[in-house]
């Protein structure tokens, strides 16, 4: 059984430019939740998907979107990159019911703007 | 706002000593709790759950859960060099775990 996997690792976007991040979900999960990490900080939740619709949000503003694919794999797109969108985002993926006993994050995708 | 308070540390314990990490939390309608472990620059590893006020164990971790003292703590017995991380506390509500900034634990061999 597969873990949770996000691609690209590491990317570096100029201020202004829009971004993609993906993420393949563990098999059998079709609920995908991302967070943003900023340095020294917790994770912060951006959103959830279920069955390809967005459930859940946090407190990020419309530039970031997101999507759900029907293999369950998901999607975050920042538009207008600001410099705080500097940050290891992170995917993880769950059974409905089951976040509730833990996530498995993947390995994260490393965003710089500069 | 939905908060979760950690003391940032860095907590420094020698090598084979008990490291004992603390965490408070605002939001009484959190279901679950969890500890999870973070080397620098990867990502969350979950250690530790507890859903129930008591103690509960694994290894050398035990968690314990106060739910009327909005209270969580992290017991790392005979601590190595290995533990030496960043560890955060992560409360789970409506579908999203709300994460405390984390406290840097550093064992000294």
């Amino acid at each position: 059984e597969t873990g949770v996997t996000q691609s690209p690792t590491h990317l570096i976007k100029t201020r202004g430019q829009q971004v993609t991040l993906r993420c393949s979900s563990q098999s059998g999960h079709n609920t995908v939740s991302w967070y943003q990490q900023a340095l020294g900080q917790g994770p912060q939740f951006i959103f959830q998907y279920y069955r390809e619709e967005e459930n859940g949000r946090g407190n990020f503003p419309p530039r970031f979107s997101g999507l759900q694919f029907p293999n369950y794999s998901s999607e975050l797109n920042v538009n207008a990159l600001e410099l705080d969108d500097s940050a290891l985002y992170l995917c993880a993926s769950s059974l409905p019911g089951t976040a509730r006993y833990g996530y498995t994050f993947g390995s994260g995708t490393r965003l710089t703007v500069v | 706002q939905k908060e979760v308070e950690q003391n940032s540390g860095p907590l420094s314990v020698p090598e084979g000593a008990i490291a004992s990490l603390n965490c408070t939390y605002s939001d009484r309608g959190s279901q679950s709790f969890f500890w999870y472990r973070q080397y620098s620059g990867k990502s969350p590893e979950l250690i530790m759950s507890i859903y129930s006020n008591g103690d509960k164990e694994d290894g050398r971790f035990t968690a314990q859960l106060n739910k009327a003292s909005q209270y969580v703590s992290l017991l790392i017995r005979d601590s190595q060099p290995s533990d030496s991380a960043t560890y955060l506390c992560a409360p789970y509500s409506n579908y999203q775990l709300i994460w405390g900034a984390g406290t840097k634990l550093i064992i000294k061999p």
